[in-house]
């Protein structure tokens, strides 16, 4: 069974940090592009980034607002994606999920989300 | 503000067809594939459309999706109650060098 589950959220004060963590099982992680998606409560769904497979490099996209504040990796030996945080601001007050998508050449097999994990901003 | 548009909100009674629109330009849905999720209040969104128009295993026919120049468009026929939910466009934009979420559309089923 594919399976994600988010840890690490809680709350922040702001300016501070926060490392999220991403456990996937059920498919070989190494093997996918993985992302990062939030929800602010109310609001509407938010694209926070993406981290591709080390076999096409690893490259990292940001969405604008979070780029050089958020820092995306992955660890394949633990199957593991993470969101590190620094620099909080209340805006970034969320539910975060991680998500991946499982391609048999060009159908989409699964796409699968987490439960999410809640980042609250406030002094 | 998204550089995606779609409607706020979007309604219909059982058994009708209703669409739902996205707005965007030749950096975005001019140029990649469009994907469509719902997403029931307190859930995870869940796909219904890739690649424009192909649904995922266990989508019902009910959803379509199609794609024209800048705009895309999600069509739901035989409107059933549980279909309430919100409705979200989602395209790689080349502008932003990311993906990017449509503002979201509440389809309420009267």
């Amino acid at each position: 069974e594919v399976q994600l589950v988010e840890s690490g959220g809680g709350l922040v004060q702001p300016g501070g940090s926060l490392r999220l963590s991403c456990a996937a099982s059920g498919f070989t992680f190494s093997s996918v592009y993985m992302r990062w998606v939030r929800q602010a409560p109310g609001k509407g769904l938010e694209w926070v980034g993406r981290i591709k497979s080390k076999a096409d490099g690893e490259t990292i996209d940001y969405a604008v607002p979070v780029k050089a504040r958020f820092t995306i990796s992955r660890d394949d030996s633990k199957n593991t994606l993470y969101l590190q945080m620094n620099d909080l601001k209340t805006e970034d007050t969320a539910m975060y999920y991680c998500t991946t998508s499982l391609w048999s050449g060009e159908i989409l097999k699964v796409d699968q989300w987490g439960q999410g994990t809640l980042v609250t901003v406030s002094s | 503000q998204s550089v995606l548009t779609q409607p706020p909100s979007a309604s219909g009674t059982p058994g009708q067809r209703v669409t739902i629109s996205c707005s965007g330009s030749s950096s975005n849905i001019g140029s990649h594939y469009v994907y469509w999720y719902h997403q029931l209040p307190g859930t995870a969104p869940k796909l219904l459309i890739y690649k424009n128009n192909q649904r995922p295993s266990g989508v019902p026919d009910r959803f379509s999706g199609s794609k024209s120049g800048t705009s895309a468009s999600l069509a739901i026929s035989g409107l059933r109650s549980e279909d309430e939910a919100n409705y979200y466009c989602l395209v790689w934009d080349d502008s932003l060098s990311g993906r990017v979420f449509g503002g979201g559309t509440k389809l309420t089923v009267l």
